[in-house]
């Protein structure tokens, strides 16, 4: 079983809607969750992070954590062309010294 | 703000070349990480360092080495470079294990 899982998409919703990143993690010892955006080509860029069960917001971003089920998502509110990326989802466990990424969502925002 | 920087964006090396990659970061942080990715297997760690001189083997360090001689730089080697090991490689560093890892531009490493 795959550490971190991510659908990896193509996910399309058209300009203004909401996108919803899912990821679930099987160490059940996870403690820091990230998000993380790469366009084509370059490198990830941090999004925003949690730590603590329910919503943390950040603009249109807001990022849920559940860890009773093991599920962190990624909410994107009034969604823009400028949004389509790839959404990696990093975990780690504070006891490790490094992240476990999942293999990322391919988001498309339609004009 | 915290930066990465990586010693080229783009590099062609032939079969059997001992490549040099370097990674550079002014915050002063503990740990750097040097990862590879590819299409359709995602970002996966070679290797990384937590202090000066310590390194830790990650999930594919076969075919590379590294090499931390001072806390702000941290060099990926590959002694013989194999057509296998085209890539786009990426650095980041962080203060601690827990903390926000931060990316450098990545190197795109073409071997012919």
């Amino acid at each position: 079983q795959k550490e971190v899982e991510q659908n990896s998409g193509p996910l399309s919703v058209p300009e203004g809607a909401i996108a919803s990143l899912n990821c679930t993690y099987s160490d059940r010892g996870s403690q820091s969750f990230f998000w993380y955006r790469q366009y084509s080509g370059k490198s990830p860029e941090l999004i925003m992070f949690i730590y603590s069960n329910g919503d943390k917001e950040d603009g249109r971003f807001t990022a849920q954590l559940n860890k009773a089920s093991q599920y962190v998502s990624l909410l994107i509110r009034d969604s823009q062309p400028s949004d389509s990326a790839t959404y990696l989802c990093a975990v780690n466990n504070n006891y490790g010294q490094n992240f476990v990424f999942g293999p990322g969502t391919r988001l498309s925002v339609l004009p | 703000d915290v930066k990465v920087t990586q010693s080229s964006r783009y590099l062609v090396k032939r079969t059997g070349e001992k490549v040099f990659l370097e990674c550079v970061q002014d915050m002063d942080h503990e740990n750097m990480f040097w990862y590879r990715q590819d299409p359709g297997l995602g970002l996966r760690l070679i290797y990384f360092s937590y202090d000066v001189k310590m390194k830790e083997k990650g999930d594919i360090p076969e075919g590379y080495s590294v090499s931390r001689e001072k806390k702000e730089r941290f060099s990926l080697i590959l002694e013989s470079a194999s057509t296998n090991q085209t890539s786009m490689y990426l650095c980041a560093s962080s203060l601690s294990g827990s903390e926000t890892q931060y990316f450098g531009p990545g190197t795109r490493l073409l071997v012919l």
